[in-house]
């Protein structure tokens, strides 16, 4: 079965600190691989997806993630958190075919001035 | 950007009580899904649902739980008898067809509180 293991459970940066969170997941074949953001209130908003191809994926707001297969990784990053980029970040795998997206438990970023 | 609309962001009641978690998919969508969150915990697949019918749901979505698409926009998760352990946001998602390269876009949430 796929799962996601997420180990940092938060995280806080100051602004303008790069960013890293961790992400490793386990599914048998190639996976397809997300990371959703949550602010507080709101939904999941989809920040980059992994399907195949190149293994560094450019998302939204400034953010990137690598997918490493020998590691069963697919960290995001970001060289310059905002303030604004405090959130929950989720990944995610997915099945294919209908796509039932499996998630991780989540790491709550907090930026400090 | 479109977007999946759920209502009411927040629902209370009681223990017992039926209630209906509405969604309005994107209008193009073929696919839809429910997920929930319960406070502190990740977020879990509940049921996916295609062509009138549910393609596949996970071993929480018990008989206590059913969707619908009642009217050909909306799409509904009802729980018929809640329980205390039903307490969560309940996130629906809908995408247009099953190529890899779509998205599945996620609502804002209910807050589901069951007293």
């Amino acid at each position: 079965a796929q799962s996601v293991t997420q180990p940092d459970i938060h995280i806080t940066v100051s602004e303008g600190a790069s960013l890293e969170l961790r992400c490793n997941y386990s599914y048998g074949a190639t996976p397809y691989l997300f990371w959703y953001v949550q602010s507080p209130g709101q939904g999941l908003q989809l920040l980059l997806k992994y399907f195949s191809g190149d293994t560094l994926v450019q998302g939204i707001k400034g953010f990137e993630a690598e997918f490493k297969r020998s590691q069963s990784s697919f960290n995001l990053r970001k060289p310059s958190v905002h303030w604004s980029d405090a959130a929950e970040y989720f990944c995610a795998v997915g099945s294919g075919g209908y796509q039932k997206v499996t998630f991780g438990t989540g790491t709550k970023l907090q930026v400090i001035p | 950007e479109p977007e999946v609309t759920q209502t009411p962001s927040h629902q209370v009641t009681q223990m017992g009580q039926e209630v209906i978690l509405r969604c309005v998919p994107i209008s193009n969508h073929l696919y839809f899904y429910w997920y929930r969150q319960i406070l502190g915990q990740k977020v879990e697949f509940l049921v996916s649902f295609y062509n009138n019918e549910i393609s596949e749901k996970s071993e929480i979505f018990d008989d206590q739980f059913s969707v619908e698409r009642p009217d050909g926009s909306n799409f509904t998760l009802k729980i018929r008898s809640t329980k205390l352990e039903d307490s969560a946001m309940y996130f629906c998602a809908s995408r247009q067809n099953q190529g890899s390269g779509e998205k599945l876009f996620f609502g804002s949430g209910t807050q589901l509180s069951v007293l």
